[in-house]
């Protein structure tokens, strides 16, 4: 069975640093690419980041609004993928989930999502 | 960007309507659409992707079209475990956008 949970959400300071975590399991996660997305207090989805798999140069693709201070990153082995979330602002107050797209089909399976605060 | 626009932004129907979501591209994004579903407090459920693609396990009440710049999503005869948001969102080229979502409600 296909699962993805996502970890490390929580309360942090503005300016301050956090690490998420989206463990996977069910399937060979090496050749999917990953994907995060998030969604603000009462509001419409966003996309984060995708990271592409080892057969795709594990490149990255960064939405403008978080691109130069998130890092999306993967470990094959332990079939996790990361968001490294530095200089947090207010407005990254959201939950994060993550999902994955391999050649077909995409995005058909989302993690439970986790709540990330930003507010001092 | 790509903007993806939604309409409308949100509908009232009954169970056993059939009920029509279209979303608009600002360009042509081949038939590079996805479709989600999202119920209060849960993660978004992938519907439809490639424009008219079901997801597995997805009723074949939902359904698909369109290519180029505009979409719609379809619910043939809408049940009471339908009445959610829906999302459309396009993978054609980067940023990834959304549209703003249509709340489908009694």
């Amino acid at each position: 069975e296909v699962q993805l949970v996502e970890s490390g959400g929580g309360l942090v300071q503005p300016g301050r640093s956090l690490r998420l975590s989206c463990t996977a399991s069910g399937f060979t996660f090496g050749d999917y690419a990953m994907i995060w997305f998030r969604q603000a207090p009462g509001k419409g989805l966003e996309w984060v980041s995708v990271i592409r798999g080892k057969a795709y140069g594990e490149t990255t693709e960064y939405a403008a609004s978080v691109k130069g201070r998130f890092t999306v990153a993967r470990d094959d082995s332990k079939s996790i993928a990361y968001l490294q979330m530095n200089s947090l602002k207010t407005e990254d107050t959201a939950i994060y989930y993550c999902t994955r797209a391999g050649l077909a089909p995409y995005f058909d399976y989302w993690g439970q999502g986790t709540l990330i605060t930003v507010s001092s | 960007d790509i903007q993806m626009t939604q309409s409308p932004s949100s509908l009232s129907a009954s169970v056993g309507d059939r009920v029509t979501i279209t979303c608009r591209a600002s360009q042509g994004i081949r038939n590079s659409l996805a479709w989600f579903q999202q119920k209060p407090g849960k993660a978004p459920k992938s519907l439809i992707y490639d424009a008219s693609t079901l997801q597995s396990g997805v009723p074949s009440k939902f359904s698909g079209s369109g290519s180029g710049t505009d979409f719609t999503l379809t619910i043939s005869s809408l049940q009471p475990e339908d009445f959610a948001t829906y999302y459309c969102q396009q993978y054609n080229s980067y940023p990834w956008t959304f549209g703003q979502g249509t709340k489908v409600e009694v």
